[in-house]
């Protein structure tokens, strides 16, 4: 399995709800990222978790919430987020510790906020 | 600090000719280089990367590209282009390990005409 597996697809919420972006690997990486990427943009660095800690945290929202429950599981929490959070969510993995930066990207979340 | 460009937004390219996409980078270290793809609405998919040794590399799907220290390039190539290949190319540059972000160009638009 060399797969980056995220669900759902496609979200549409209002500003009061509450949901989240799951995705998930099985190729035994340590390593997984969350992105976020606005239409026409290159993605941008959300959070990094290695070895099932949050390693990097490039200052988001605390209406973003992470979370690595088990090294094959990364869960993005979402509660009263804003339209201007539209967007395209990717997660990533790589081999964990030291290794090569080659990252594994998912298909994406497209999330719409209204 | 690191940056890449990426000079084109978009190119058009005819099906069957020759493509080259063109990113310039600035990093303080050995720039470990990568040429991502990207279709709509879906995630990255990594064409190649460049670590060390040959600086001519080749990648997924018929396309190289060349690295050039002198000219801090990294430019991507394909000898004749098929239909399937319009999408998004992002370039990006980063450490060789590690959990620093990558640092991505603003992308180039890749149009084909029949």
């Amino acid at each position: 399995d060399t797969e980056v597996t995220q669900t759902p697809k496609h979200l549409v919420m209002g500003m009061t709800n509450k949901k989240s972006l799951k995705c998930e690997q099985h190729m035994g990486h340590r390593a997984m990222y969350w992105y976020k990427q606005k239409a026409k943009k290159p993605p941008e660095l959300m959070f990094v978790y290695s070895y099932e800690k949050l390693s990097i945290n490039e200052s988001v929202p605390s209406r973003f919430s992470p979370e690595c429950p088990n090294s094959s599981l990364l869960n993005l929490h979402l509660h009263a987020l804003q339209p201007e959070d539209s967007a395209l969510y990717l997660c990533a993995s790589k081999p964990g510790g030291g290794g090569a930066n080659v990252l594994t990207f998912g298909a994406g979340s497209r999330l719409t906020v209204l | 600090a690191q940056s890449v460009t990426q000079p084109d937004i978009h190119i058009t390219v005819s099906e069957g000719a020759s493509l080259e996409l063109r990113c310039n980078y600035s990093y303080g270290a050995t720039p470990y280089l990568f040429w991502y793809v990207q279709s709509p609405g879906q995630g990255l998919q990594l064409l190649l990367k460049y670590f060390s040794g040959d600086t001519l590399v080749q990648g997924i799907k018929g396309f190289e590209a060349e690295f050039k220290r002198s000219q801090s390039s990294f430019n991507l190539r394909k000898p004749s282009v098929h239909w399937s290949d319009a999408a998004e190319y992002f370039c990006a540059v980063g450490p060789d390990s590690g959990y620093s972000t990558l640092t991505f160009g603003k992308g180039t638009m890749l149009l084909v005409s029949p």
